[in-house]
């Protein structure tokens, strides 16, 4: 089945550095991919949407210069915390949708996750 | 835009009994997709079950079931013979056939299985 491999898991720094965090589609082409952030107890909430090739759209009141998205190939996507602050600390998740047939046919297909704490 | 309601913020029940996860959702869409899925402790994502909605036919898969109603704008899901591994977080979430295919998702069900 398509796997969606997200690095690291969990990553603990110190305020004022940047973090990357990597997601990969192992076995199938992504046009499309994107990025959630959950806080505790609550639902998931879309962040932007990555697209190969092309800038990021990202949503209402996410910060650009903050969360910066590179779709550099069909089968990474990453995501920068630049500048962390104790406030990013989150669960951060990355989805993925095959570039099969229609895309719109596919299911998204979801990283493991990445649990971010900015001390 | 686009807004999933779950206003179940937890649910439990007995063990092998069958519980229903409500779900209700706002579009002017006509062509979308509907998804449940489950997040366990671990917090992966996992699919549970999709509805096409130009399907009349209530998708299964197993022991789950959906009651997808249309009209009324409900995606309800149904959990039979529940077993401890059930336990989890559920999000319902909306798909649109076209533009950016992102999800939607509702606030989700926390589901608590009594052994």
């Amino acid at each position: 089945g398509a796997v969606v491999s997200q690095h690291p898991s969990r990553v603990i720094c110190k305020s004022g550095t940047s973090v990357k965090i990597e997601c990969r589609s192992l076995d199938f082409q992504a046009t499309t991919m994107f990025w959630y952030r959950q806080f505790p107890k609550q639902s998931l909430m879309l962040m932007a949407t990555s697209n190969e090739g092309s800038k990021a759209t990202y949503e209402q009141g996410v910060e650009k210069d903050k969360f910066l998205i590179n779709h550099a190939s069909l089968t990474l996507s990453t995501l920068t915390v630049t500048s962390a602050h104790p406030e990013d600390s989150s669960f951060y998740i990355c989805s993925a949708i095959p570039q099969l047939g229609k895309v719109s046919n596919q299911p998204q297909h979801f990283g493991d996750g990445t649990r971010l704490s900015i001390l | 835009a686009q807004t999933v309601t779950q206003s179940q913020p937890e649910m439990s029940v007995q063990e092998a009994e069958t519980v229903t996860l409500s779900c209700t959702y706002d579009t002017s869409e006509s062509d979308y997709y509907l998804f449940w899925y489950k997040q366990p402790p671990s917090r992966q994502m996992i699919l549970v079950i999709r509805q096409e909605a130009y399907k009349q036919q209530n998708a299964t898969e197993n022991r789950f079931s959906v009651n997808f109603q249309k009209a009324a704008k409900s995606f309800s899901l149904k959990i039979s013979d529940s077993q401890l591994g059930d336990a989890a977080m559920y999000f319902c979430a909306y798909r649109s056939d076209k533009g950016a295919q992102k999800l939607v998702f509702g606030q989700g069900t926390r589901l608590t299985i009594n052994p």
